[in-house]
């Protein structure tokens, strides 16, 4: 089992609609999480941090649920310029800074 | 303007052939990060250097090396012992601190290396 799941999409949403992504982890003793995004052929740029109490950045919500294992990402009012893949990034507890990526989940958004 | 800057964008590479990719950073950051991203995976760490002169081997180290005599930079060498080099090479680096200051990584533009 991957120690970050995801689902890779892609996602083809219209322009003002509503996405949302989901994650998984498997190791219970993770401490921080993060959502990066990644434009085609670019490099990873970070999106927010996920914090215990969910978090909101504009049109962006995340969400970390302890219990399942999981955190969510929410975008609103999708723009065409949101296109990319996300990437689900957990740090596992212990020793230096030790990230974890996901493979990432592609969103296409259209007109 | 502080950045991290890797080179080349694109390198090729012909068989038994060493290549050494560069990565400078000026945003005085201790730790840095090698990275290999495949189509469809997720990055997956070649070495990290937490201070100078240090440098650990991370998940996939076999077939690379690194050196970290400077802060500023953390180049890595792919060996001909690395058989399937063809990959997106990305370096990071991260502050000093605690807490999620620490934990952040920041990307260079990556190296897109080809096997001739």
């Amino acid at each position: 089992r991957k120690e970050v799941e995801q689902d890779p999409g892609p996602f083809n949403v219209p322009e003002g609609a509503t996405v949302a992504f989901n994650c998984t982890y498997s190791n219970s003793a993770s401490q921080s999480f993060f959502w990066y995004r990644q434009d085609c052929r670019k490099e990873p740029k970070l999106l927010m941090s996920v914090y215990s109490s969910g978090n909101e950045d504009g049109r962006f919500t995340a969400q970390l649920n302890r219990a399942s294992q999981y955190i969510s990402l929410l975008i609103r009012d999708s723009k065409l310029s949101d296109s990319a893949t996300y990437l689900c990034v957990v740090r596992f507890s212990g020793g230096y800074n030790k990230l974890i990526f996901g493979a990432g989940t592609r969103l296409a958004v259209h007109p | 303007d502080g950045g991290i800057t890797q080179s080349p964008k694109y390198l090729f590479r012909k068989e038994g052939q060493n290549v050494t990719l560069s990565c400078e950073q000026n945003l005085n950051h201790d730790a840095m990060y090698w990275y290999r991203q495949d189509p469809g995976q997720g990055l997956r760490l070649i070495y990290y250097s937490q201070i100078v002169n240090d440098f650990q081997k991370g998940d996939i180290a076999e077939g690379y090396s690194v050196s970290r005599e400077k802060k500023e930079s953390f180049p890595l060498t792919v060996t001909s012992a690395q058989k399937n080099p063809t990959a997106f090479y990305l370096c990071a680096s991260s502050p000093s601190g605690q807490g999620q200051r620490k934990e952040t990584q920041y990307f260079g533009p990556g190296t897109r290396l080809l096997v001739l």
